[in-house]
């Protein structure tokens, strides 16, 4: 049973800065990883889909790397701003699987 | 439409009564997914539809929790003799395409989600 486990629980940084948060996942038969932000009340929004033939997907000021060998994930982003502040989640689809695991979420302030 | 539709976007209703969530994924998405999320937890699976193959009930927590979905479209998930351990927010997703590779086609588009609360 696929596992995924999502560290800091909870971050906090001054405004600028560029930042990694990390996924780690247990079975590495992996189909895809997808990053998800989650803002209060709200749904799950998309970030960036990778594929497990894949080791990275960029989109403007994030990068989502997957390191299937070693069962990690890492979302950096660049010159954090405000607005970047959520909950930012992370799944992992296995290969048997149809459904996505979830991590429990690292919880992102960006001070101003 | 747009995006994925939920309703109703807030539920309070006392123990013991059945409750209906209603999901509308978007438009020509053979893929549909029920998770819950707890307060201050992370998502937890219940059911997966995808086109007109057997549903993947595996996630649900009792036989109290069904859903169905009519085709391609509209999907229902109906908690029986609601309990206390219910409450969360219920969010549907939906996605192109599942089990395939291609571009896009496993991105997971979330609705904003039904708040139960259970009295």
């Amino acid at each position: 049973k696929q596992e995924v486990t999502q560290i800091p629980a909870a971050l906090s940084v001054p405004e600028g800065e560029n930042l990694v948060l990390n996924c780690s996942f247990t079975d590495s038969a992996i189909y895809n990883l997808q990053w998800f932000r989650q803002d209060p009340g709200k749904g799950l929004t998309s970030l960036l889909l990778i594929q497990s033939s894949q080791r990275e997907q960029t989109s403007g000021r994030l990068n989502a790397s997957l390191d299937k060998s070693s069962g990690r994930s890492t979302l950096y982003i660049a010159a954090s701003q405000p607005g970047d502040s959520a909950t930012y989640l992370c799944a992992a689809r296995s290969g048997s699987a149809r459904q996505l695991t979830f991590g429990s979420g690292t919880q992102l302030t960006v001070l101003p | 439409g747009a995006g994925v539709s939920q309703s109703p976007s807030n539920k309070v209703t006392e123990k013991g009564k059945d409750v209906e969530l209603r999901c509308d994924p978007i438009s020509g998405h053979t893929a549909l997914y029920w998770y819950r999320q707890r307060l201050g937890q992370g998502l937890e699976f219940l059911i997966y539809f995808q086109g007109n193959s057997a549903p993947d009930k595996s996630g649900l927590p009792s036989d109290r929790f069904s859903a169905e979905r009519t085709g391609e479209s509209v999907s229902t998930l109906t908690i029986q003799r609601t309990q206390q351990e219910d409450s969360a927010v219920y969010l549907c997703a939906s996605s192109l395409e599942s089990g395939r590779v291609g571009s896009g086609a496993n991105v997971l588009t979330f609705g904003a989600g039904s708040r139960l609360t259970v009295l």
